[in-house]
């Protein structure tokens, strides 16, 4: 069964920590997507990536940062956590066609 | 600004009813459309998709219309189950872009 695979489902951290999220896809897809869904909101792309070392800025990308040294590994830094990053987020991956995403089971993060 | 809209953020429909949720978009470039479904905790989960090629496009009892004039899609659940109870999200791509734009979701609920 093919899968991406979020590293932690709950996080708590507090401010002005380091925060490393990380996503794995098994699918050898091509493309990788964060996002961040909030209620009201939905879902906005934060940041994507079209193959290892590239990244491209989403919506929001403001406070984080990005980092592809492998094709199935894709992690979101939050180089500062602020209360304003508590959300959940997404990890999705998709082929170079992008007919669709394969989306993790996220991460609910709190920032304390 | 949203290029894709959600505007009824919550839908409540008897078992055994048809659901319509209803999705708008302003971007005239679009071309590929989804619709996930999404559970708390969880990722969103792909359920069915439409191209621009197409107005109808069915799935059991799921079918996608796209009514491009209006730039419009909507998705139509028939018969509605309590397990259909969920928050669903239309998304859209345009031919030159690499990412999906999702709405902001409408939260279903079946009432057995």
């Amino acid at each position: 069964d093919v899968k991406v695979t979020q590293s932690s489902r709950y996080l708590v951290k507090r401010t002005g920590e380091k925060v490393f999220l990380e996503c794995v896809q098994d699918m050898d897809h091509e493309n990788m997507f964060w996002y961040r869904q909030d209620p009201g909101l939905g879902l906005r792309l934060i940041y994507f990536s079209y193959d290892v070392k590239m990244k491209e800025k989403g919506d929001i990308p403001e406070g984080y940062s990005v980092s592809r040294e492998k094709k199935e590994r894709f992690s979101l830094i939050l180089e500062s956590a602020s209360t304003n990053q508590t959300s959940m987020y997404l990890c999705a991956s998709s082929l170079l066609g992008n007919y669709g995403y394969t989306f993790g089971s996220g991460t609910r993060l709190t920032v304390v | 600004d949203q290029q894709v809209k959600q505007n009824s953020p919550s839908l409540s429909v008897q078992e055994g009813r048809i659901s319509i949720l209803n999705c708008d978009y302003t971007n005239s470039m679009f071309d590929y459309f989804l619709w996930y479904k999404k559970y708390p905790a969880e990722g969103p989960t792909f359920l069915i998709s439409i191209s621009s090629i197409k107005d109808k496009n069915e799935d059991g009892r799921f079918t996608v219309f796209l009514n491009k004039s209006a730039k419009h899609l909507s998705l139509h659940i028939v018969p509605s189950q309590p397990g259909d109870s969920a928050v669903y999200f239309c998304a859209a791509r345009s031919y030159t872009g690499n990412q999906f734009y999702f709405g902001t979701g409408t939260s279903l609920t079946v009432i057995p």
